[in-house]
């Protein structure tokens, strides 16, 4: 069973471009958390999703930013129009219930701006 | 408003020596405890869980965390070191019974020296 597979692992865009980054949870996980690690930080929670729905997005910048997590395929976090400070990496987490269950982690995407 | 705070950033110890990591929280009502423990260029790994019931709870790699509401704290011991242990580890806080919608620390660097 392969764990959290999280894709590219790293990303390089220019400003103004836009980043899409991927998750794959693991096998019968339903719920998605992505979280962002900014240089000398915690992790930051951002948007929690279950099967086609967004159930808090309480963590996500208001403009820009988007996230999905479709029926089929893997729940991508798009990053429009990257600006320098959304440098960071990003963490995609899974987890097969919603409560006390635990959340799997995956290696993380580290997404540069220049 | 929910905080996490880990006041050590950087601790060093010797191989063999016992650990204690401090974590302390504040949030409205008992939450959920964890920690996790990040190797360099790696997502991370869950080291053990409170969610109710005895407040010392075991978890993997010889680590254990003690709960004490009255001091909001979460503190994480090793009694002997490992060089392996050398990581950086998160104390974690997450609203009961709502998902895995986690409150980071800034984490702890710890290093081992032989």
């Amino acid at each position: 069973n392969a764990g959290v597979m999280q894709n590219p692992r790293h990303l390089v865009r220019r400003r103004g471009q836009e980043a899409r980054l991927r998750c794959s949870p693991m096998k019968g996980h339903s719920h998605v958390y992505w979280y962002r690690q900014l240089p000398e930080e915690g992790l930051k929670f951002m948007v929690y999703l279950q099967k086609e729905n967004i159930i808090d997005e309480s963590g996500m910048p208001k403009e820009r930013f988007s996230a999905e997590f479709p029926k089929e395929g893997p729940s991508i976090l798009r990053i429009q129009q990257v600006v320098r400070g959304d440098s960071a990496a990003y963490f995609c987490a899974s987890s097969q219930g919603q409560v006390r269950t635990e959340a799997f982690f995956g290696q993380g995407t580290r997404l540069t701006v220049v | 408003a929910q905080s996490v705070t880990q006041p050590d950033i950087h601790i060093t110890v010797s191989e063999g020596a016992s650990l204690e990591l401090r974590c302390n929280y504040s949030y409205g009502a008992t939450p959920y405890l964890f920690w996790y423990v990040q190797s360099p260029g790696q997502g991370l790994q869950l080291l053990l869980k409170y969610f109710s019931g005895d407040t010392l709870v075991q978890g993997i790699k010889g680590f254990e965390a003690e709960f004490k509401r009255s001091q909001s704290s979460f503190n994480l011991r090793k009694p002997s070191v490992h060089w392996s242990d050398a990581a950086e580890y998160f104390c974690a806080v997450g609203p009961p019974n709502t998902g895995n919608q986690f409150y980071f620390g800034t984490g702890t660097s710890l290093t081992v020296i032989p």
